[in-house]
């Protein structure tokens, strides 16, 4: 069965770095593009980029761009997202969505069960 | 860029129908497929309706979805309200660069 297994959560201090992982598996994994959205307290789901299957191919969304990097390995069918230079606005749960390469518009059909990502001093 | 409105709540009885509506800024449904999608607290979303109007197996019939390409708007109706249909509710489109937006999410209170 389709499963996208994220990695724990995580407190960081204002600042530093985050890395969220995001196991793909029971799929073709070079079908599918991998979204990033998180959820914050109180506010709405926000996109914050795309990553193609082979990891090579990225758009961020304007708000995040120079703060955000999406990776992929293949070989463990694993994508990750680092977002940088913390601030408490950023404490949200994460999420990773997959999307059909095929489909014409994206459709998140499989989502991460989400990661919470908590910035405090 | 675009933007999508949503209503920021909405209530209704058990039994009874619910619309809740989704209103592109600029840009077109048409163009650029509109989905939704409910998220209980705790969980992670799940799709109601895809691409207008569309269910994904599993989603009963109560759910359904249009587009009204006049007032460049979409809705998602939801008829024999249950509790357990209680959640956030979300619509999202892109743009033709496949940049994704949400709108704001509408809170389903069935009381």
């Amino acid at each position: 069965q389709v499963q996208l297994v994220q990695s724990g959560a995580a407190v960081k201090k204002p600042g530093a770095s985050v890395k969220v992982s995001c196991k793909a598996s029971g799929y073709t994994f070079t079908n599918y593009n991998m979204h990033w959205m998180r959820l914050a307290p109180g506010q709405g789901l926000e996109w914050m980029g795309i990553i193609n299957p082979g990891g090579d191919r990225t758009t961020y969304a304007q708000k995040f761009q120079g703060r955000v990097t999406m990776t992929g390995d293949t070989s463990t069918t694993t994508m990750y997202m680092e977002l940088s230079s913390l601030r408490s606005e950023d404490t949200a749960v994460y999420y990773c969505a997959r999307d059909d390469i095929f489909d014409p518009s994206p459709v998140f059909d499989y989502w991460g069960q989400g990661t919470l990502v908590t910035v405090s001093s | 860029n675009f933007m999508l409105t949503q209503p920021h709540s909405v209530s209704e009885s058990p039994g009874k129908t619910v619309t809740i509506s989704c209103t592109r800024s600029s840009g077109s449904f048409a163009s650029n497929s509109v989905q939704w999608y409910q998220q209980r607290p705790g969980s992670a979303p799940t799709t109601v309706i895809y691409e207008v109007n569309q269910r994904p197996s599993g989603v009963p019939d109560r759910f359904s979805g249009s587009i009204d390409s006049s007032s460049n708007s979409a809705s998602l109706t939801i008829s024999g309200l249950k509790t357990e249909d209680e959640a956030d509710y979300y619509c999202q489109s892109s743009d033709d660069n496949d940049h994704v937006l949400f709108g704001g999410g509408t809170k389903l209170t069935v009381l």
